[in-house]
């Protein structure tokens, strides 16, 4: 079946740091990616997503591009902000349902 | 826009006990989903209406849970004989369509305690 893996369980940085979140995933045919972000008490909401090979989503600074050949969807972010710090969750969708991987926590400090 | 609704927002029941979760979805939506949080487990698919018909019901444990969606406006998640492994962050998401692509937008969930 489809799945997603997140490297990183927990991320700590200072403010102005650069982000990266690795991201793979393994499914049949052709899915589209997404990254969501969880604050407490919320539902995940809708970071950015993609849908073909190389397509860069982006949203706030946040980016990601879709790599097929190395399945791949990496988060990245040239500086972090402490509101940034939440519950990252990178996705994948073929048909109806969403996959998630484990989510990262991102802790930003002042 | 109100979002996608969900009452209650926390439900504590007894070992044994049923427990009717609702969900409202954004007006105009015409696929539901319902997923389960967890810390252990993480964020697992449960089942999936579109247009009101059960789609996708293959993350459903296959006894004591059930769902439903009698009308376009609100969908229910039952679970008869709650049991402690049952506690859990219920969510509830729709889209404007079921298609890969489409944005599932989330309520903020039901969280569950069983005792």
């Amino acid at each position: 079946g489809d799945s997603v893996t997140q490297t990183e369980g927990q991320v700590a940085l200072s403010e102005e740091d650069f982000l990266t979140i690795h991201c793979n995933y393994s499914a049949s045919g052709y899915p589209t990616l997404f990254w969501y972000v969880q604050y407490p008490g919320e539902g995940p909401q809708l970071l950015f997503r993609a849908s073909r090979d190389k397509e860069k989503g982006s949203s706030r600074g946040f980016e990601a591009t879709y790599d097929k050949g190395t399945t791949s969807f990496h988060l990245r972010k040239a500086s972090v902000q402490e509101s940034d710090s939440a519950v990252y969750y990178c996705a994948l969708r073929n048909t109806g349902k969403l996959t998630f991987g484990d989510g990262t926590v991102l802790t930003v400090k002042p | 826009n109100a979002g996608v609704i969900q009452t209650p927002r926390h439900k504590v029941t007894g070992k044994g006990q049923e427990a009717t979760l609702w969900c409202e979805p954004i007006s105009g939506h015409s696929a539901v989903f319902w997923y389960r949080q967890t810390i252990v487990q993480g964020l697992e698919f449960l089942t999936y209406f579109r247009n009101q018909a059960p789609i996708d019901d293959s993350g459903m444990p296959k006894e004591r849970f059930s769902a439903q969606m009698p009308n376009q406006s609100h969908s229910t998640l039952k679970i008869q004989s709650t049991q402690p492994q049952d506690s859990a962050v219920y969510l509830c998401a729709s889209s404007l369509v079921g298609g890969a692509y489409a944005e599932q937008f989330f309520g903020p969930g039901t969280r569950l305690t069983v005792l």
